[in-house]
């Protein structure tokens, strides 16, 4: 069974910090990866993928992989109230299947 | 349009009756995606068309949900003799591509529709 972990939370995180999502996978062929945002009662909107070791940065956000612990991070800097959502992780080992993860609640205070 | 779109928003039918869910992709995507997401989890898969074809229905719980795409542009997912456990939120995805670049098969997501069965 291919499984993808994280954790539920809530986590919470007091404005303008960073917060730091993280995700790990079972299955070592998985090649690409991705962070979705979702709002409460709304659907999953893309944030980030990664498909190569290492970072990568998009304005506030940086995914992190590491294939070989088999471990996918996000990290929100300067975290806003407007960032509060679900976070959810997601591997793909072909280039059609997404599995998810349950994802994490984020919340950032005030 | 600008995204893709699912139709209902909101649907409540009643244990047994026959349901129709209906997905309009991106324009121009080929690929397009079907999953379900149960309260406090996260999207499983269903059933990817690439184009006319399921070209994978693995995720389809049993043999009361079917899928169809007929010109390779909106799908309907149809389930028949609904159950309790069938209400959740019902997602339709489309990428641009499936199997040509990482990029361009990444999937974007729809609204959803979310069902309730009594």
């Amino acid at each position: 069974q291919k499984e993808v972990e994280q954790n539920s939370g809530p986590l919470s995180v007091p404005e303008g910090a960073i917060a730091s999502l993280n995700c790990t996978y079972s299955d070592r062929g998985s090649q690409s990866f991705f962070w979705y945002r979702q709002y409460s009662g709304k659907s999953p909107e893309l944030i980030m993928f990664i498909y190569s070791n290492g970072d990568k940065e998009d304005g506030r956000f940086t995914a992190q992989l590491n294939k070989a612990s088999q471990y996918v991070s996000l990290l929100i800097r300067d975290s806003q109230p407007s960032d509060s959502a679900t976070y959810l992780c997601a591997c793909s080992s072909g280039t059609y299947k997404y599995i998810f993860g349950t994802g994490t609640r984020l919340k950032v205070l005030a | 349009g600008a995204g893709v779109s699912q139709t209902p928003s909101n649907k409540v039918t009643e244990k047994g009756k026959y349901v129709e869910l209906r997905c309009d992709p991106i324009s121009g995507h080929t690929a397009l995606y079907w999953y379900r997401q149960s309260l406090g989890q996260g999207p499983e898969f269903l059933i990817y068309f690439q184009g006319t074809g399921a070209a994978d229905d693995s995720g389809l719980p049993n043999d009361r949900f079917f899928a169809v795409r007929p010109e390779g542009s909106v799908s309907t997912l149809k389930i028949q003799r609904t159950e309790r456990g069938d209400s959740a939120v019902y997602l339709c995805a489309s990428s641009l591509t499936s199997g040509r670049t990482r990029s361009t098969d990444t999937q974007y997501f729809g609204p959803g529709t979310r069902l309730t069965v009594l």
